[in-house]
């Protein structure tokens, strides 16, 4: 069984560029949720998916948005990109509820200089 | 709001020994579940163990154990018999409302 693939695994983009990270879930997961990992703030919970539809959202800036198509797989975009947005962005996805837990990808690692 | 607090940045234990990273948290709900994830240098994010807030029996993964406290809001993993292979970050967190609340981390070093 296939688990969270997440494309691409490194990227490097400049101030002001837009960037587009693809996250594939396990196979039948309707659930994914992105998050960003920083040294100074840690992991931090930018949204989550289910079923196409946006169920949550964090507290990010209205430059990160997502989306998930019919086959469960989910998109983040990244307009006007800060040197800040630099971080692993990791995605996760699950059953349904996350009850069970989630399995992470191993992430998209972006540098913005 | 929830918050997730791991006091200890970092800890050390000799291979085979037992080591207990602690975990605190802070929810108004009362339905949640917990989570320990680990974070090798490969960044995966892997589930080392479950705890469902309604449950008070403790979870029990293999070597991978926790001590749940609700009243107290603590949530501390305990392995035993480390191994080389657990090295890594250790991240304690919180679900409700569909999202994962993350404490800091830990690194776990494990001395040959």
């Amino acid at each position: 069984k296939a688990g969270v693939t997440q494309t691409p695994r490194y990227l490097i983009k400049t101030r002001g560029q837009q960037v587009t990270l693809s996250c594939s879930p396990i196979s039948g997961h309707r659930s994914v949720s992105w998050y960003q990992q920083t040294p100074g703030q840690g992991l931090q919970f930018l949204f989550e998916y289910f079923s196409e539809t946006q169920r949550n959202k964090g507290n990010f800036p209205g430059r990160f948005s997502g989306r998930q198509f019919s086959n469960s797989r989910s998109e983040m975009n990244v307009s006007t990109l800060e040197l800040g947005d630099s971080a692993l962005y990791l995605c996760a996805s699950s059953s349904g509820t996350g009850n069970y837990g989630y399995t992470f990808g191993s992430g998209t690692r972006l540098t913005v200089v | 709001a929830q918050t997730v607090t791991q006091s200890q940045p970092e800890m050390s234990v000799q291979e085979a020994e037992t080591v207990t990273l602690s975990c605190t948290y802070d929810t108004s709900e009362s339905d949640y579940y917990l989570f320990w994830y680990k974070q090798p240098p490969s960044r995966q994010m892997i589930l080392v163990i479950r705890q469902e807030a309604y449950k008070q029996q403790n979870a029990t993964e293999n070597r991978f154990s926790v001590n749940f406290q609700k009243a107290a809001k603590s949530f501390s993993l305990k392995i035993s018999d480390s191994q080389l292979g657990d090295a890594a970050m250790y991240f304690c967190a919180y679900r409700a409302n569909s999202k994962l609340t993350f404490g800091k981390g830990i690194t776990l070093s494990v001395r040959p």
